[in-house]
């Protein structure tokens, strides 16, 4: 596709279930970000994928959190044992690596609510 | 410890008006700077980017400005419109490693008719 996609729009889970959300970046980007936007705060870093490995995992919140890469394309961010606190948009980027004005492009994020 | 602090963290405006965004980082080394705009429930997009020979860059009625050496960036909005209500957020690349990107907290802007 012409950007970055993911799925699904929007997830209501209950808390302590676990949920999986994708990210189909720009095909042949090899950089990939995942962020975490709460209501009314800012954008925050989750993990860096460069090609299918994740060189900063620093942001992910708890172990409950974990993301993998396949094939240098789809990445897939999964959070364990739900918490309310999980509630937010869970932002993907994909970018052209090791290029020196590397744009990001984002995704229109996954909406995630824990009842 | 790499930081951009955004000021205001909101701002109210009428139509028409203009206003002006500030940034201030300290990345470093630093490769580029990038204000990005961001509407309600969707993605953020990319308005500007800077590099750092560059001091002024336009974008139709969005204009950004960079000083290196004081380390801070505006993004002034002229004529402003109900459709600039959005976030505006400031990201900042380093020059070494990753290039992994550091994002301000946005300033919230609402225009209002």
């Amino acid at each position: 596709g012409a950007g970055v996609s993911q799925s699904p729009s929007n997830k209501v889970t209950e808390k302590g279930k676990d949920v999986e959300l994708r990210c189909d970046p720009i095909s042949g980007h090899t950089a990939l970000y995942w962020y975490r936007q709460r209501l009314g705060q800012g954008l925050e870093f989750l993990i860096y994928f460069q090609g299918n490995s994740a060189p900063d995992k620093s942001g992910l919140p708890s172990d409950r959190f974990s993301a993998e890469r396949t094939g240098e394309s789809v990445s897939t961010l999964t959070i364990q044992r739900t918490q309310q606190e999980d509630s937010a948009v869970y932002l993907c980027a994909s970018s052209l690596s090791r290029t020196r004005n590397t744009e990001a492009f984002f995704g229109q994020g996954t909406r995630l609510t824990v009842v | 410890k790499n930081q951009v602090e955004q000021s205001p963290q909101s701002l109210i405006i009428l139509e028409g008006k203009n206003c002006t965004l500030q940034c201030n980082y300290t990345v470093s080394p630093f490769s580029n700077l990038r204000w990005y705009k961001q509407d309600t429930g969707r993605g953020p997009v990319s308005l500007t980017i800077m590099t750092f020979s560059e001091n002024t860059k336009s974008n139709g009625r969005y204009t950004a400005t960079l000083d290196a050496d004081t380390k801070q960036s505006s993004l002034h909005i002229t004529a402003s419109q109900l459709s600039d209500s959005a976030s505006y957020i400031c990201v900042v690349s380093g020059a070494g490693g990753s290039y992994i990107p550091t994002f301000g907290r946005g300033t919230s802007l609402i225009v209002h008719p």
